[in-house]
């Protein structure tokens, strides 16, 4: 089976603009998550999608936003760049039975902002 | 507030020793825990995980021991191997979201 896959794995964008990462799950697996890891702040949760709905929703602001599609594919999109947004942003997909589903991250899109 | 959290930073082991990584967590709530190994460039991998109602699990070279009277989480890794060079996070299921802990660099000796 095909892991996760993110596109693109590396970008290069400047402020004040906006951006659309690129996940697909696991095949069969219908819950995407989104994180953003960052040195000073670690891995933190942004939101989950579950068949095309938002089931979960992390602490970051309006600009960070995110879909699915009925394939499961997922984008995630931030508007109005800032300089602290330059971060290493994974997905990670899960069957979506439960708490104890186990969650298969990809390699990641390493955002940088100038 | 609540968080998962990690003692040391970076642990520095001899190749062939056993790694004992540790973890604190405050949210007595808390009823599944994860680890997971970040190799450089790569996202997180799975480890191993353990529900509140057991207090040992068993991977393979892995072992994951929860400690519920102090809210302590510790994965044991034996015989480590140049390959088990990364870094390990402890996290938690809360709430359907994933919260992880700052990580641990595991640095392997020759």
């Amino acid at each position: 089976k095909a892991g996760v896959t993110q596109t693109p794995r590396y970008l290069i964008k400047t402020r004040g603009q906006q951006v659309t990462l690129s996940c697909s799950p696991i095949s069969g697996h219908r819950s995407v998550s989104w994180y953003q890891q960052t040195p000073g702040q670690g891995l933190q949760f942004l939101f989950e999608y579950f068949s095309e709905t938002q089931r979960n929703k992390g602490n970051f602001p309006g600009r960070f936003s995110g879909r699915q599609f009925s394939n499961s594919r997922s984008e995630m999109n931030v508007s109005t760049l800032e300089l602290g947004d330059s971060a290493l942003y994974l997905c990670a997909s899960a069957t979506g039975g439960g708490n104890t589903d186990t969650q298969y991250f990809g390699p990641g899109t390493r955002l940088t902002v100038l | 507030g609540e968080s998962v959290g990690l003692h040391l930073p970076t642990l520095s082991v001899q190749e062939g020793d056993n790694s004992i990584i540790n973890c604190a967590y405050s949210n007595s709530a808390s009823d599944y825990f994860i680890w997971y190994k970040q190799e450089s460039g790569k996202g997180p991998q799975f480890i191993i995980d353990i529900r509140s109602n057991m207090d040992k699990r068993q991977g393979q070279r892995v072992t994951v021991l929860l400690n519920k009277t102090v809210k302590h989480l510790s994965l044991q890794i034996a015989a480590t191997q140049p390959g088990d060079s990364a870094v390990y996070f402890c996290a938690e299921n809360r709430d359907d979201k994933i919260i992880f802990g700052k990580g641990t660099r595991l640095h392997i000796l020759p």
